[in-house]
């Protein structure tokens, strides 16, 4: 089957760095995404992983780790603006198109 | 350049009407996604079609539950016969075709459509 995990809630206060994991077990990979998702909003894509190895963008990073099926989201100088959800996401069909997504991680960032 | 649009934003039906759900993608994008949004729950993929093709609809219900994307005009998601287990977010995405970047394949999601069923 196919699953993904993360933590359903995290806090953290503004400044500081949070790391937010995700297992995923799928029958195939060919990619992970990251999307932030704001109460009431539209999904907005964040990164992308296909490879081992850290990305980095700004004050956000992602790691993949394909062998141990696991990524992480890395946010550093947290903001309160950076309080949504954050959902992992693979693209398990090397055929196609197909994504699916975790339930996603609420982070509160508190001042 | 506009993005994903749905609409409405917001629609409420009562137990046996039917509910269309429209999205137009972002110009140039010829792939469109939708999903399904249960609160405190992940997005759940519904169907994947292309302009006049159904690619993958395995996430979708065997009955009342219908999708298109004809060659002009938006994409619509049509629910028959509403229960009020059908009340959800829906979400629309749409992505380019591109063969270079076939897996990196980036999603834009639409600000969703909130369904409620009375």
């Amino acid at each position: 089957g196919q699953n993904i995990d993360q933590p359903t809630e995290m806090t953290a206060t503004e400044g500081a760095i949070v790391q937010i994991n995700c297992t995923y077990q799928t029958s195939g990979f060919n990619g992970l995404f990251w999307y932030q998702q704001h109460a009431g909003e539209a999904p907005t894509f964040l990164s992308y992983n296909v490879l081992d190895g850290l990305e980095e963008k700004g004050r956000f990073s992602s790691f993949l780790s394909r062998s141990k099926g696991y990524s992480y989201l890395l946010l550093k100088e947290l903001q309160m603006k950076d309080s949504a959800s954050y959902l992992c996401a693979v693209r398990a069909d090397t055929g196609g198109f197909k994504t699916i997504f975790g339930a996603g991680t609420r982070l509160f960032v508190k001042a | 350049n506009a993005g994903v649009m749905q609409n409405p934003r917001h629609l409420v039906r009562r137990r046996g009407q039917e509910a269309r759900l429209r999205c137009s993608p972002m110009k140039g994008h010829s792939h469109v996604y939708w999903y399904r949004q249960l609160p405190e729950e992940g997005l759940k993929f519904m169907v994947y079609l292309q302009k006049e093709n159904i690619i993958d609809e395995s996430g979708m219900p065997k009955e009342r539950f219908s999708a298109e994307f004809p060659k002009e005009g938006p994409s619509i998601l049509r629910i028959q016969q509403v229960v009020r287990g059908d009340s959800a977010a829906y979400f629309c995405a749409s992505s380019p075709y591109s063969l270079a970047g076939l897996a990196k394949n980036i999603q834009y999601f639409g600000a969703g459509t909130r369904l409620s069923v009375l």
